[in-house]
């Protein structure tokens, strides 16, 4: 059973407008969560993370949410750029020791 | 300086034969992670290492092996591949822990794409 899910498997945007990338969890001892993003033929890199002591984190143009309460994070892109396609995984970890789970990844698609 | 590299990028190999992937990283970093890649499945964590000498299991390792002799590079094995073996396989490193209480980020290598027929 998938403890991290992404359950949009693709997402098309306008270049210009939000991106809202959605992610749930099921295991509620996660108290760290990732970003990665990954073009094609090239390994995921990171892009933000947030602790569960905040409930917002903010970089640039990429801001993500935390709603412990609903076990689910978002990641908001605004605007969005056409450079910006490619598929996004969420990853989770908690309690030393454990590992980092990764979602199924969200492949978006930024329209010029 | 080259981060993390994979040997090789693409492979095809008939069920039953064997075969070993290298990882290798330039950062001087102490963990480094083997995952495979499904799709709609996201990541999942085969094997890793805390340090050279050191291997342990991640949450899909059966059919692997994995040696760690030098700090820089992490081996992956294959005894007798598979058809469920077909994957895109990603090498990651970090400085310091990734895992449950640690924040370190992982550096991924760009993948090596293996069909088994």
């Amino acid at each position: 059973d998938q403890q991290v899910k992404q359950n949009s498997p693709s997402l098309s945007v306008q270049e210009g407008r939000i991106s809202i990338l959605n992610c749930d969890y099921t295991n509620s001892m996660f108290d760290y969560f990732l970003w990665y993003k990954k073009y094609p033929a090239e390994g995921p890199t990171f892009l933000i993370s947030i602790s569960s002591i905040k409930d917002k984190n903010e970089d640039g143009r990429f801001t993500v949410f935390l709603n412990k309460s609903a076990k689910h994070l978002s990641l908001h892109i605004v605007p969005s750029q056409p450079g910006d396609s490619a598929v996004y995984f969420c990853a989770a970890s908690g309690m030393a020791g454990n590992m980092l789970t990764f979602g199924g990844g969200t492949r978006l698609m930024v329209k010029p | 300086n080259a981060g993390v590299t994979q040997t090789p990028k693409f492979r095809v190999l008939k069920t039953g034969q064997s075969m070993t992937l290298l990882c290798a990283q330039d950062m001087n970093h102490e963990y480094m992670y083997w995952y495979r890649q499904d799709p709609g499945m996201g990541l999942r964590l085969i094997h890793y290492s805390v340090g050279e000498g050191t291997t342990a299991k991640g949450e899909v390792p059966d059919g692997y092996n994995v040696s760690r002799l030098k700090k820089q590079n992490f081996l992956l094995g294959l005894e007798s591949a598979a058809p469920s073996q077909t994957s895109v396989y990603f090498c990651a490193s970090s400085y310091s822990w990734s895992g449950g209480g640690g924040t370190d980020t992982q550096y991924f290598g760009p993948g090596t794409r293996l069909t088994v027929l």
